[in-house]
């Protein structure tokens, strides 16, 4: 079956510009979580919803990051006025449950520029 | 806090074999994942270990011990296919905790 998408693969955009990312996790997920990834680290958490609602936004960088999953399926994140070190890979995963021992699939990610 | 330590790099011959290991200080455990990720691509998960001992699938084991705080890969039979980085993952509440990644270079 369909994996996780996301859209677009790559983002350039200049300092100040906002952008949003697109996520559309596995059909019937509950859980979706955002995770941001720097070149050469491991996945950092950023945030989490069960269905529509975001229970933890405790890893968002700042209040110009922000993220939605209105109908509990597509989540999209934006992130406003946009800085250098914003730029990273954006990766959006998704389980079955809300269980801890859900396996998590990732999607392909967003590579994110900021000139 | 969350605190998960891996090796940054190793290097193996193609047929032969890998331990990659980890170690973790964490504040929740409710299991560790290992995912690899092949550049450009998405983390793929291989394992998961919440009771204590080896779990093998294939030619990959994963083993655990929770009074250490340590877990391990063991990649066999090595394929040019396996070079990639190895991210080893806590479990806490539910979201994951990773470590930096081991990048596993696989030479012929």
């Amino acid at each position: 079956g369909a994996g996780v998408s996301q859209s677009p693969r790559y983002k350039v955009a200049k300092r100040g510009q906002d952008v949003a990312l697109r996520c559309d996790p596995i059909s019937g997920h509950v859980s979706l979580f955002w995770y941001q990834q720097a070149l050469g680290q491991g996945p950092e958490f950023l945030t989490y919803f069960q269905n529509e609602a975001q229970l933890d936004k405790s890893g968002l960088p700042s209040d110009r990051f922000f993220a939605e999953r209105p109908e509990g399926s597509v989540s999209t994140l934006k992130i406003q006025r946009t800085q250098q070190e914003d730029s990273a890979v954006y990766l959006c995963a998704s389980s079955l449950s809300a269980g801890a021992a859900d396996t998590q699939y990732f999607g392909p990610g967003t590579r994110l520029t900021v000139l | 806090g969350q605190n998960i330590d891996q090796p940054t790099e190793m290097t193996a011959t193609e047929g032969a074999i890998v331990q990659i290991n980890c170690t973790y200080q964490t504040s929740g455990f409710n299991g560790l994942f290992w995912y690899q990720q092949h550049a450009g691509e998405a983390p793929t998960f291989l394992s998961y270990n919440v009771l204590d001992g080896l779990e093998e699938k294939g030619r990959f084991s994963s083993f655990l011990s929770r009074s250490k705080g340590y877990s391990y890969l063991l990649l066999k039979e090595l394929q040019m296919k396996d070079s990639a980085s190895y991210l080893c993952a806590v479990s806490g509440d539910y979201k994951l905790s990773f470590g930096a990644g081991t990048t596993v270079t696989v030479r012929a």
